[in-house]
């Protein structure tokens, strides 16, 4: 079946460093959305993607989607311990699938 | 705000048992969830509802059943519970399937011994 993929699994930074997580799909994706999680919490929504190319902001938090709509990435400039979490993007067509997501550490 | 609720955030029961979890959310929603989620796996997505007493396999639904008789109310079961069931439930709801946001409730632990 279609699967999501997520590199890299796990990612330790410095405060103030930038954070990158990709997603990748063998299909294209109808739309794609990413999540987070804090340690203890549940996924709560960020995002959602829909058209070829698109990029959206959230403050330090910038979101793509390919111009194929098979990938996606999530970039955060300058981290904070805030931003720690696991960083999930779950895409679709059909059905949805979550990626295995990206645990993010920040040390101050 | 949306609230999906779920039964209880920590369970343990025994090999063999018939195990419960329920989940309400209160906003109307067409859509229900239930995932379980493992480390180093993701969610991975047991069954899902678009609407009451319709039911669609998910990825995994081998060893589990659900109920949904009422719009608000997404039960998932466990037949007779296994060592490998041991896992975090997250129950989630949606306005529309596929192309809108889940709300998620906040999880039941399940230990099973």
């Amino acid at each position: 079946g279609q699967q999501v993929m997520q590199i890299p699994q796990y990612q330790h930074v410095q405060e103030g460093e930038d954070f990158t997580t990709y997603c990748n799909s063998s299909t294209t994706l109808s739309n794609i959305q990413w999540y987070k999680q804090r340690p203890g919490g549940h996924p709560v929504f960020l995002i959602q993607l829909v058209k070829s190319g698109e990029v959206k902001k959230q403050k330090r938090l910038t979101f793509q989607f390919g111009e194929a709509k098979k990938n996606s990435s999530l970039h955060i400039t300058a981290t904070q311990t805030t931003d720690v979490g696991t960083y999930f993007c779950a895409g679709g067509f059909n059905k949805f699938y979550f990626g295995s997501g990206t645990k993010l550490n920040v040390k101050p | 705000d949306v609230k999906v609720t779920q039964s209880s955030r920590y369970l343990v029961k025994r090999t063999g048992e018939k195990v419960f979890l329920e989940c309400v959310q209160d906003m109307d929603h067409e859509n229900m969830f239930w995932y379980r989620q493992d480390p180093g796996l993701g969610l991975r997505l047991i069954y899902f509802s678009y609407d009451v007493k319709m039911k669609e396999k998910g990825d995994i639904p081998e060893g589990y059943s659900v109920s949904r008789e009422k719009k608000e109310r997404f039960s998932l079961i466990l037949e007779s519970a296994s060592t490998n069931q041991t896992s975090m439930y997250l129950c989630a709801s949606s306005l529309i399937s596929g192309g809108d946001e889940q709300f998620f409730g906040p999880g039941t632990r399940l230990t099973v011994l």
